[in-house]
């Protein structure tokens, strides 16, 4: 069953632009994960944010969540090309099962 | 760094036959899980397992089983595999359940399998 759902489902954008990706869910969560994926690749874990938390930043990456709307979001500052990948979110109800929404793919053209 | 690899990263079978998908991790992780991701469908939980012989069905196990019998090692097995079970399949790992600072899971590369 799917828990998260990203929107958009595809983002385009030119280098050094700003890209925000948003995820809403449906249930209470313990904490919510962003991971990304290279085409082809496995996924590997950005940011972590837990349900008492409000914001959160590492590097470039900022993620918020709101627990009122059941929704998060990933903001990719000064994007690069490099950035190009599809991005999911997860969320956790126990502490260790996650369940992932569908994904975001970004486009960074440079 | 955590290391998860996945012994086969293309595969081609026939309908019919036994499928073995091979995965171990090397951080002593006691959860272990397999996804497959499909196009529009995005990542779906088939199994997962958090302690040596011990399993759980996830999402979609229909026409799945696995096999943990060592830690480190987590097998996805496709006793008839079937044309609708070409996917990508991804196998990860996770530390402890009882852990206070959340789940994160770590992923391998992945393995595509065509099922002909």
């Amino acid at each position: 069953s799917q828990q998260g759902e990203e929107d958009p489902q595809a983002l385009s954008i030119q280098e050094g632009e700003n890209a925000t990706m948003n995820c809403s869910y449906k249930t209470s969560i313990n904490n919510l994960q962003w991971y990304r994926q290279n085409s082809g690749r496995g996924l590997v874990h950005l940011i972590l944010i837990r349900s008492n938390e409000r914001e959160k930043h590492s590097g470039r990456l900022r993620v918020t969540l709101d627990t009122s709307k059941k929704s998060s979001s990933l903001l990719i500052t000064a994007s690069r090309a490099a950035d190009t990948a599809s991005y999911f979110c997860a969320t956790s109800v126990s502490n260790y099962k996650l369940t992932f929404g569908k994904g975001t793919l970004l486009t960074v053209n440079p | 760094d955590v290391k998860v690899t996945q012994s086969s990263r293309y595969l081609v079978k026939r309908t019919g036959e036994k499928v073995f998908l091979e995965c171990v991790q090397d951080m002593d992780h006691e959860n272990m899980f397999w996804y497959r991701q499909d196009p529009g469908l995005g990542l779906r939980l088939i199994y997962f397992s958090y302690d040596v012989k011990m399993k759980e069905k996830g999402d979609i196990p229909e026409g799945y089983s696995v096999s943990r019998e060592k830690k480190e090692r987590f097998s996805l097995i496709l006793e008839s595999a079937s044309t609708n079970q070409t996917s990508m399949y991804l196998c990860a790992s996770s530390p402890s359940r009882q852990t206070s600072s959340g789940n994160t899971i770590y992923f391998g590369e992945g393995s595509w399998l065509t099922v002909v």
